[in-house]
């Protein structure tokens, strides 16, 4: 079946540094990959996708890379700020062709805090 | 567009009661996902519905249920709670284009069972 599996937390980091996140991934074919935002006492944002290989997702100075030949989306960001402090949660949607609809299969969550 | 919204957003329950859950998806959405989220074991799949028929169910109990109704809101049941099932469930209301499924998630009901 689908799984992905996310670099261990915490991450701490202070102001302006650079944050890489690892996402790992096994499924058939090419699922579609994302990357939520998880703030404290809130549900799930979508911070970015990617749907096909090579396609790269950013949004609000995050990025990630769909790279089918090592099947991974790391999570990138060249600068956080301390309003970055959330966790953030890797995942993937099987084809659509399959039975999975638009069932999400999640990472296990990297909390990230990021100190003035 | 209002965003997904579920009622209660804070639940406490005693072991062996029951317990049902509400959202209300983006107006236009027809499918609706349950995920429950804990410490534990994470964010996992409960069920989906698409128009008022379940489409795919994780690996829960059959103490864990659902339905969907002519306006898309759905409910999920949960009965003769256990400890266990302390957690924050998650709704999420999808659409389809032609990139795949686009969800959004609610805010989530936190049920604490004592």
């Amino acid at each position: 079946g689908n799984s992905v599996t996310q670099m261990e937390g915490p991450v701490t980091l202070s102001e302006e540094a650079f944050l890489t996140i690892n996402c790992t991934y096994t499924a058939t074919g090419y699922p579609s990959l994302f990357w939520y935002v998880q703030y404290p006492g809130e549900g799930l944002q979508l911070l970015l996708k990617a749907t096909k290989a090579d396609d790269k997702g950013s949004n609000k100075g995050f990025e990630a890379t769909y790279r089918k030949e090592t099947t991974s989306f790391h999570l990138e960001k060249g600068s956080v700020q301390v309003s970055d402090s959330a966790v953030y949660f890797c995942a993937l949607r099987g084809l659509v062709e399959e039975t999975s609809g638009s069932r999400l299969t999640f990472g296990e969550g990297t909390q990230l805090t990021v100190n003035p | 567009k209002a965003g997904v919204t579920q009622t209660p957003r804070y639940l406490i329950k005693t072991r062996g009661q029951q317990v049902t859950l509400s959202c209300s998806p983006i107006s236009g959405h027809r499918s609706v996902s349950w995920y429950q989220q804990t410490p534990g074991q994470g964010l996992q799949f409960l069920f989906e519905y698409f128009s008022e028929t379940q489409r795919n169910k994780g690996n829960f109990p059959g103490r864990f249920s659902g339905r969907q109704f002519s306006n898309s809101r759905s409910e999920m049941n949960v009965s003769t709670l256990e400890l266990g099932d302390s957690a924050l469930y998650l709704c999420a209301s999808s659409f389809l284009w032609t990139g795949g499924y686009e969800q959004y998630f609610g805010p989530g009901t936190r049920l604490t069972v004592t």
